[in-house]
């Protein structure tokens, strides 16, 4: 059973471009989570998002990101007009069941750079 | 939101039993107790949750007072494959489903 996947691992942009980040979550599971963590820091929660559908955004920046889940492929974290500050590691997770005792699983992260 | 309290770094040698106390003096009747871990360049990984009382898996045992205000994550007979951060988290009711990571514990493991 495949755990959850992120693409790229690593990605490169220059201040200005768009950034998008993609995630598939483990089978089964319709919740997925994204996450920020800085270096020498913890994770950040981003948003949360069920199928089609934002359920908490509320750790997004209000302008420049957005994402989405829909109902066939994988969720997208997207990043208008990146900057120098959006450098981090952004980190997708996934959950069978949205209930606040169920696991998270998380992928492997995707390293963003913005040069 | 209930806060957390971890020591920054912990140093341990092979073959030890490590404790990891974590603080949670704000802790709400129907939050959980959760540790993940968590290796370079890589996600974090679910090592185990509890509500009270003790909770043993494969991996560790997670002990926690009957006052809820701190838990003690132990890793029996650690290896050089432990040395990661561990964070512990616990939940606020009203803040949905996040995860609320604090700055995590460094364990190094020593040979």
């Amino acid at each position: 059973n495949a755990g959850v996947m992120q693409n790229p691992r690593h990605l490169v942009r220059r201040r200005g471009q768009e950034a998008r980040l993609r995630c598939s979550p483990m089978k089964g599971h319709s919740h997925v989570y994204w996450y920020r963590q800085l270096p020498e820091e913890g994770l950040k929660f981003m948003v949360y998002l069920q199928k089609e559908n934002i359920i908490d955004e509320s750790g997004m920046p209000k302008e420049r990101f957005s994402a989405e889940f829909p109902k066939e492929g994988p969720s997208i974290l997207r990043i208008q007009q990146v900057v120098r500050g959006d450098s981090a590691a952004y980190f997708c997770a996934s959950s069978l069941a949205g209930v606040r005792t169920d696991t998270q699983y998380f992928g492997p992260g995707t390293r963003l750079t913005v040069l | 939101l209930a806060k957390t309290t971890q020591p920054i770094s912990m140093d341990s040698y092979e073959g030890q039993e490590v404790n990891i106390t974590c603080s949670h003096n704000n802790i709400a009747t129907n939050d959980y107790i959760t540790w993940y871990q968590q290796f370079p360049s890589q996600g974090p990984r679910f090592i185990i949750q509890g509500y009270k009382t003790k909770v043993t898996n494969e991996v560790a045992s997670l002990f926690i007072p009957a006052d809820r205000k701190s838990s003690t994550l132990s890793l029996p007979r650690v290896s050089l494959s432990d040395t990661a951060v561990y964070y512990c988290l616990v939940g606020d009711g009203n803040a949905g489903n996040m995860l609320t990571f604090g700055g995590g514990t460094r364990l190094m493991v020593k040979p």
